[in-house]
């Protein structure tokens, strides 16, 4: 079975710095995507990146970028330029590229922005 | 354009009760999901469907049933609510498989007391 681990619970930065959130996953497949989605305290679940593992260029969005790490299989998400909406829950998930969209998730990171 | 849709936002059982929770979406998605987030944890897929008529567990589908009578449509059924199904609750829909975005709803906070 797949799993996902976020070593993280809490994190927190200054407005306009630049932090790393940390994922790793363990599966047999070598064909998968990785996402990163934010949860705010509005509960709604916003993807912010995707990742598709055979692609060795790493994934952007704007601000947001991932370091993919697939021999590691590790998948960091770096948010540069910290903004005070940047703070929620961060999940890292994963899924197999084939079927359903049965994704697995980890167990979130809360992140702070300090003003 | 709705999207994914969930009622009730919030709800209160008491242990023993049942209920359905309603999920619908307008967007002729044939894949549609059921997640449960428990409190401070991730989500956890607890059935889904690849189609009307079709149906299959997930990681957590002990003490739920589902239904998909129609594309729009994927009810939650919990018979003899238990206090270790106090979660909030997710509906998502995909149109397909692969690259295809997933679309949440805005949840369902349930407790059992």
């Amino acid at each position: 079975a797949q799993t996902v681990t976020q070593s993280q619970p809490e994190m927190s930065v200054q407005e306009a710095e630049t932090v790393t959130l940390s994922c790793t996953y363990d599966t047999s497949e070598s064909d998968y995507y990785l996402f990163w989605y934010k949860q705010p305290p509005s509960r709604q679940m916003i993807l912010v990146i995707r990742q598709e593992a055979y692609k060795q260029q790493n994934a952007t969005e704007n601000r947001f970028s991932v370091n993919f790490q697939k021999a590691a299989k590790s998948f960091s998400l770096k948010i540069s330029d910290s903004q005070l909406g940047d703070a929620a829950m961060y999940f890292c998930a994963y899924r197999r590229r084939k079927g359903a969209q049965k994704l697995v998730f980890g167990q979130g990171t809360r992140l702070t922005i300090n003003p | 354009n709705a999207g994914v849709t969930q009622t009730p936002k919030f709800r209160i059982l008491k242990i023993g009760q049942s209920m359905t929770l309603q999920c619908t979406q307008d967007m002729n998605h044939n894949y549609m999901y059921w997640y449960r987030q428990d409190p401070g944890m991730g989500l956890k897929l607890i059935y889904y469907s690849v189609g009307a008529g079709i149906t299959d567990k997930g990681e957590v589908p002990n003490g739920y049933n589902v239904s998909r009578s129609t594309t729009e449509d994927f009810p939650l059924r919990l018979e003899l609510a238990a206090p270790s199904q106090t979660s909030v609750y997710f509906c998502a829909s995909s149109y397909g498989q692969e690259n295809e975005k997933l679309f949440f709803g805005s949840g369902t906070q349930l407790s059992v007391l």
